[in-house]
């Protein structure tokens, strides 16, 4: 059974900083994995979807890197804003077609 | 374009009644997924169906039913509501293996 790990929970950083969210994950036979954002009581945005064959994706200010071997992705988000703040979920598509999702890591960007 | 269609978007049942939760796919995607979000937890994946066949069953409990109808749309059936089930639901849709887009979700409260 995949298990999705995330770390930290939280995170609070100043405007400006830049922002490093990890992923783990156990099985490394997958599809894809995709970074989703999430506000509070709202539904899922897709932010970035990698490949398995994949190593990286960029969109805007936000680059996400695969390391499928040793099960590792990595969010990176640059000068990072107040709209910025909410909880980021990781998710890994198997083999059997079904998202895994981690935890989450609920971020605060302090004005 | 076109985005995963869920209703309602709140509902408001107390114990033991029944719900209908409803799923609307991306035009001519044929699989359907159903997730659960509880407080604070991350999505758990509950049932899929493949052209109106299931094709994965996670975590839903018996009371729980779904199904895909001809149109491929999808209703997720709850009978004898318990508090636990109080959650966010989610529906995704995709093409065959492609990447999974999410609905809204349905916020379901029990009182």
């Amino acid at each position: 059974k995949q298990e999705v790990t995330q770390i930290p929970a939280a995170l609070s950083v100043p405007e400006g900083e830049n922002l490093v969210l990890n992923c783990s994950f156990t099985d490394s036979a997958i599809y894809n994995l995709q970074w989703f954002r999430q506000d509070p009581g709202k539904g899922l945005t897709s932010l970035l979807l990698i490949q398995s064959s994949q190593r990286e994706q960029t969109s805007g200010r936000l680059n996400a890197s695969l390391d499928k071997s040793s099960g590792r992705s990595t969010l990176y988000i640059a000068a990072s804003q107040p709209g910025d703040s909410a909880t980021y979920l990781c998710a890994v598509d198997g083999t059997d077609y079904k998202l895994s999702f981690g935890a989450g890591t609920t971020v605060t960007v302090r004005a | 374009a076109a985005g995963v269609i869920q209703s309602p978007r709140h509902l408001i049942k107390e114990k033991r009644e029944t719900a209908t939760l409803k799923c609307y796919p991306i035009p001519r995607h044929d699989t359907v997924y159903w997730y659960q979000q509880g407080p604070g937890q991350d999505p758990q994946f509950l049932i899929s169906f493949y052209e109106k066949m299931q094709s994965d069953k996670g975590s839903i409990p018996d009371r729980f039913s779904a199904q895909q109808f001809s149109d491929y749309h999808s209703e997720l059936n709850m009978s004898s509501l318990e508090l636990g089930d109080s959650a966010l639901y989610f529906c995704a849709s995709s093409l065959g293996d492609q990447p999974q887009h999410f609905g809204d979700g349905t916020r379901l409260s029990i009182l």
